[in-house]
């Protein structure tokens, strides 16, 4: 069973804007991570965000996480065609020596 | 290499052969991971190993699966009587860290095994 789902399922945007996609988890969290797939290609891990913590950047990457309504979003700012992409979010329960659990993915599409 | 390594990129089989899937891991992670995706789906978890043991196998879907890694490194999946369901794109993924908790996963590009 999926852990994690993101929202929305497709995103289309204008090159310059912002990109927001969401994921909601039903069980506690050790940590959360977001990935990204470009089509055809394996996964590449974007940023890694622990249960106590509540905010945090990397360069255009801005990851958030609510453990009180077990929510998490990543915000991709002044998009590019380049980001044109899938995202995962993926967790991993407080119970420890779980494997990583990914959600479907929001396919985001950057227009230039 | 550098990264993680999977091979064959494609492969495409018939109804009831046996397939064999490789990786090769990270130099020096210990943990490594399978993963099966299919089409607009999120990757779902198979075995993990940690060394040469296979510490969670829960996700192999039935006993026509079967993954070994020997020598702690090299990664072999098995896949007997192939059936077109089991078509999909094979990930592997290694990491640093002892523990399935926490870290990054670095991933291969995939192995995409069609059953006709």
């Amino acid at each position: 069973s999926q852990q994690g789902e993101e929202d929305p399922q497709a995103l289309s945007i204008q090159e310059g804007e912002n990109a927001t996609m969401n994921c909601s988890y039903k069980t506690s969290i050790n940590n959360l991570q977001w990935y990204r797939q470009n089509s055809g290609r394996g996964l590449v891990h974007l940023i890694l965000i622990r249960s106590n913590e509540r905010e945090k950047h990397s360069g255009r990457l801005r990851v958030t996480l609510d453990t009180s309504k077990k929510s998490s979003s990543l915000l991709i700012t002044a998009s590019r065609a380049a980001d044109t992409a899938s995202y995962f979010c993926a967790t991993d329960l407080i119970s420890g020596n779980t494997p990583l659990v990914f959600g479907k993915g929001t396919r985001l599409s950057v227009i230039a | 290499g550098a990264g993680v390594s999977q091979t064959p990129s494609n492969k495409v089989t018939e109804k009831g052969k046996y397939v064999e899937l490789r990786c090769d891991p990270i130099s020096g992670h210990t943990a490594l991971y399978w993963y099966r995706q299919s089409l607009g789906q999120g990757p779902e978890f198979l075995i993990y190993f940690q060394g040469t043991g296979a510490a969670d196998d829960s996700g192999l879907p039935n006993d026509r699966f079967f993954a070994v890694r020997p020598e702690g490194s090299v990664s072999t999946l098995k896949i007997q009587r192939t059936e077109r369901g089991d078509s999909a794109v094979y990930l592997c993924a290694s990491s640093l860290k002892g523990s399935m908790n926490t870290g990054e996963l670095f991933f291969g590009e995939g192995s995409r095994l069609t059953v006709l």
